[in-house]
């Protein structure tokens, strides 16, 4: 089973700033790598999928990279919308699974 | 726009199955495979399984292979997920979820991303 650590747990910023987010794959997951947003009370919204395509409607603000192992999530000027908890998901091999979450707060 | 609707919350007991639907609209609910997936609280999600619901064909989840069951009847454009032999562990929301990529495409190696979801429905295990 493909094992996904995502870093840092919690990420403290302001509106406007970066942030940037981690996900390590414990075997290469080639670039089979999506991204989701999770707030409070609702299900995940899918941002990015493929390690770098963004899903119908998100904002360009929402970017990755990534392949094999290490993928990035950046999130370029933080809107006071964007604070949430961030998971990864692999497709690579069953079963599909996520990593266990980044929670971008607010500073 | 599409739109999943499940069923509403349940409490149950040890030992008992729920069986959870998700009605979908707005798009050809026999072009797109349903996920499910669960989270419990304070958890990251988890996939349980998915249906095809062009043909029928599911796959699981190993850790669940021996207690789920998803169905799904395309008259009434719903998928189905069956939960049996209930444990306290098992208390989470479940969700279902349809596919980004259109069944055609699953054969050129795409799918398996979660895109639109369901509300979730609470399922509380407790004695």
């Amino acid at each position: 089973e493909i094992v996904l650590t995502q870093s840092p747990a919690t990420l403290s910023l302001s509106p406007g700033e970066w942030a940037t987010l981690s996900c390590r794959a414990s075997q290469s997951v080639d670039r089979y790598l999506a991204w989701y947003q999770q707030k409070p009370g609702q299900a995940p919204r899918l941002l990015i999928y493929d390690a770098s395509n963004r899903a119908t409607g998100i904002p360009a603000r929402f970017s990755g990279s990534g392949s094999g192992t290490d993928f990035t999530l950046t999130i370029s000027s933080l809107e006071p919308e964007d604070f949430a908890v961030y998971y990864c998901q692999q497709r690579r091999d069953w079963p599909l699974g996520f990593g266990g979450g980044t929670n971008v707060e607010s500073k | 726009q599409v739109q999943l609707v499940q069923s509403g919350a349940e409490v149950t007991k040890p030992g008992a199955s729920v069986k959870v639907s998700c009605e979908a609209s707005g798009y050809t609910f026999t072009n797109y495979v349903i996920h499910w997936v669960r989270q419990a609280p304070g958890q990251r999600p988890e996939w349980m399984g998915w249906i095809n619901a062009d043909n029928g064909n599911t796959m699981y989840a190993q850790k669940f292979q021996a207690r789920i069951t998803i169905t799904r009847d395309t008259f009434a454009r719903t998928a189905y997920m069956e939960l049996s032999s209930l444990r306290s562990e098992d208390t989470a929301v479940y969700y279902c979820s349809r596919d980004y990529h259109i069944v055609t495409a699953r054969s050129q190696g795409s799918g398996d991303y979660f895109h639109h979801w369901g509300q979730g429905t609470l399922i509380t295990v407790s004695s």
